[in-house]
């Protein structure tokens, strides 16, 4: 199976920052991708598909790059309703996998 | 508009097996382009992908749990069932419906609400 590792586990952040999470695929899996958002209590909702396409009604501060094992998920300005867990998932054939999860905390 | 509704026991006893079903509207489990996975999450804990169902009825499974699960549907009712055997406190968790859409990779367009499982004697 493929292994995702994201980085970091959680980061602490204040309105308006810019926030970079990274995901690790074990092995290449080109731009098949997608990056999702967690509120508590609440299924995660789909941010960013084949690592740089953003999902429809989504905001544009949120971008995805990379391709081949190194991606990246940024949030240019951070705003409140923003502070969640994001997940990175390879969706490349099953099995899917799934990263550890990143915690955006308020500073 | 596409929904996924997740129905089942809230609770099972170690050692029993799970079943739980999966309603869905707003699309047929027989259109070719998409299918239907269960995904996972223990309390405080990341996603964990368990099992797919294609629309030709094709099936693929969790690694790690294959032994124990079991992936159907009925696409008259609208509805996928997972079964899941051999129930262990471990295997509390948050149990998602979920749609797959092939067209960009396999990611989830769709989720249903969740259904938390708890297992306990």
């Amino acid at each position: 199976d493929i292994q995702m590792t994201q980085s970091p586990s959680s980061v602490s952040a204040s309105v308006g920052d810019r926030v970079t999470i990274t995901c690790r695929a074990s092995q290449g899996i080109s731009s098949w991708l997608a990056w999702y958002q967690q509120k508590p209590g609440k299924a995660p909702k789909l941010l960013i598909y084949a690592a740089s396409s953003l999902q429809s009604g989504v905001p544009s501060r949120f971008s995805g790059s990379g391709s081949g094992t190194d991606f990246t998920l940024t949030i240019s300005s951070l705003q409140p309703e923003d502070f969640a867990t994001y997940y990175c998932q390879q969706a490349n054939l099953p099995p899917l996998t799934f990263g550890g999860g990143t915690k955006v905390e308020i500073k | 508009q596409v929904t996924l509704k997740e129905s089942g026991p809230v609770l099972v006893k170690p050692t029993e097996t799970l079943t739980l079903t999966c309603t869905v509207s707003g699309f047929s489990l027989s259109n070719a382009r998409m299918g239907v996975s269960w995904i996972r999450q223990p309390p405080g804990k990341a996603l964990e992908w368990l099992a797919h169902i294609f629309s030709n009825d094709e099936k693929s499974y969790s690694t790690s749990l294959k032994s124990r699960l079991t992936i159907s549907k009925d696409t008259s009712k609208s509805q996928v069932v997972l079964t899941m055997t051999n129930m262990d406190p471990v295997d509390t968790a948050t149990y998602y419906c979920a749609r797959i859409e092939y067209s960009s990779g396999w990611f989830v367009d769709y989720w249903g609400q969740g259904t938390l499982v708890t297992v306990s004697s």
